[in-house]
């Protein structure tokens, strides 16, 4: 059974960057059927999704980060990572890793959330 | 980018039906047949209900049915229970690898 874990600091401060790792297992990440994504969740709002990466290293983005996010992959750990760089309090959420169907966009699996805070 | 539009809160008895909308655009929802639904507890990573409009995957209830007329998707569950009190959210292809998501629905089972 396919499962994700997300993993990095709770707390970040403003300005700096956002480094989160989402470790994959009960599967491998080396698959052209699949993406691997990350989601956000300020508190109380919606989602948003942040961007997504073949295992190839092929990446797209939600526009609105305004190229901040980047997303790599290490496919000898099973894991891929997600950057943001010169964060500000709205940047505040739980961010969630995911797989993603590479055919019709949907997040199939989900880790558990982690959550982080922009605070000085 | 804009969110898909979503009412913020829906209610039904337990027995009853409802119905939950999620309005995009001819660039989104009423363009691509890549319309997903997730339900979420309080707490909790959000849950894949419905995925291509109207598929269930394997494990969920058929009482989750999800739709489709232009730039207009729905999710409907019928015979409410109370453990379907969730939010939830809808989430759409916008082409160029994008994906939007709703603000999400708060249902309320009275």
């Amino acid at each position: 059974q396919l499962q994700l874990q997300e993993s990095g600091p709770g707390l970040v401060k403003p300005s700096e960057t956002l480094s989160l790792t989402c470790t994959v297992s009960g599967g491998s990440i080396n698959t052209l059927t699949y993406y691997w994504g990350w989601i956000r969740q300020p508190p109380g709002k919606g989602l948003e999704w942040i961007g997504s990466c073949l295992y190839s290293g092929s990446t797209s983005f939600n526009p609105s980060l305004k190229s901040r996010a980047t997303i790599s992959v290490d496919t000898s750990k099973n894991q891929f990572s997600l950057k943001v760089t010169s964060v500000t309090a709205t940047d505040t959420a739980v961010y969630y890793c995911a797989r993603q169907s590479a055919y019709s966009y949907y997040m199939e699996v989900w880790g558990e959330g982690t959550t982080v805070t922009v605070s000085s | 980018q804009s969110a898909l539009a979503q009412p913020p809160s829906a209610s039904g008895s337990p027995g009853q039906s409802v119905t939950i909308s999620c309005t995009g655009t001819s660039g989104d929802v009423g363009v691509y047949n890549f319309v997903s639904w997730y339900q979420q507890h309080p707490g909790k990573a959000p849950k894949l209900m419905i995925y291509e409009v109207d598929k269930r995957p394997s494990g969920v209830p058929d009482r989750f049915s999800g739709s489709k007329s232009g730039n207009t998707a729905s999710l409907t569950v019928s015979g409410l229970q109370t453990e379907d009190e969730a939010d939830y959210f809808c989430s759409s292809y916008a082409g160029r690898n994008n994906v939007k998501f709703g603000g999400g629905t708060k249902l309320t089972v009275l």
